[in-house]
């Protein structure tokens, strides 16, 4: 069964800093794709970024990158420029690909908080 | 706005009664999931509709069922309600369960059993 890790229950940030929240994987299938949500205190599920296990190329969203290195199964997300709003829970999620069931499997997330 | 409605918002009901929660997928999706957040917990995902019918069963207690009608809502039914049910449960949908399509949330519904 695919399993998705949050190594980091917490982690904290300055203002404009970058920072880095690790996520890891296992599963025995080629075909899947991995996510990042974020879930701020109004509890809303907003997803953050996407990555395709089949593109090499790591997913890129404006501030949001990720680092993706499908041999260690390893997904993890850095934010640049770190700001107030970025401050909340992110979850980590899995998704199988071309067949089965598509549950998404997630994390346990990491809560990030934004020092002013 | 995700496009995915939930209603109610909140739901305070007491131990052994039997509510309904409510999705109206986004616009074209066909897929529909469920899941369960206690506080302060991660996502447990309970179980999965594909245009009306049962795809994934997760974790989902037998006290509890779901199903998604022929215009596309999903109704979750928890029954026989206990305090350990308490949590937020939101409710995702996808255009379609594969592919390269994430999953956008509903706002959720809180329950809490008294």
């Amino acid at each position: 069964a695919q399993t998705v890790t949050q190594s980091q229950p917490e982690m904290s940030v300055q203002e404009a800093e970058t920072v880095t929240l690790s996520c890891t994987y296992d599963t025995s299938e080629s075909d899947y794709y991995l996510f990042w949500y974020k879930q701020p205190p109004s509890r809303q599920m907003i997803l953050v970024i996407r990555q395709e296990a089949y593109k090499q190329q790591n997913a890129t969203e404006n501030r949001f990158s990720v680092n993706f290195q499908k041999a260690a199964k390893s997904f993890s997300l850095k934010i640049s420029d770190s700001q107030l709003g970025d401050a909340a829970m992110y979850f980590c999620a899995y998704r199988r690909g071309t067949s089965g069931t598509y549950k998404y499997i997630f994390g346990t997330g990491t809560r990030l908080k934004v020092l002013a | 706005d995700s496009g995915v409605t939930q209603t109610p918002k909140h739901l305070i009901t007491a131990t052994g009664q039997r509510v309904t929660l409510r999705c109206s997928p986004r616009s074209g999706d066909l897929s529909v999931y469920w899941y369960q957040q206690s506080l302060d917990q991660g996502l447990q995902f309970l179980i999965q509709y594909y245009n009306g019918e049962e795809r994934a069963k997760g974790n989902i207690l037998e006290r509890f069922s779901a199903q998604q009608f022929p215009d596309l809502h999903s109704e979750l039914n928890l029954s026989s309600l206990e305090l350990g049910d308490s949590a937020l449960y939101f409710c995702a949908s996808s255009v379609a369960p594969q592919g390269p399509t994430e999953a956008f949330f509903g706002q959720g519904t809180r329950l809490t059993v008294v």
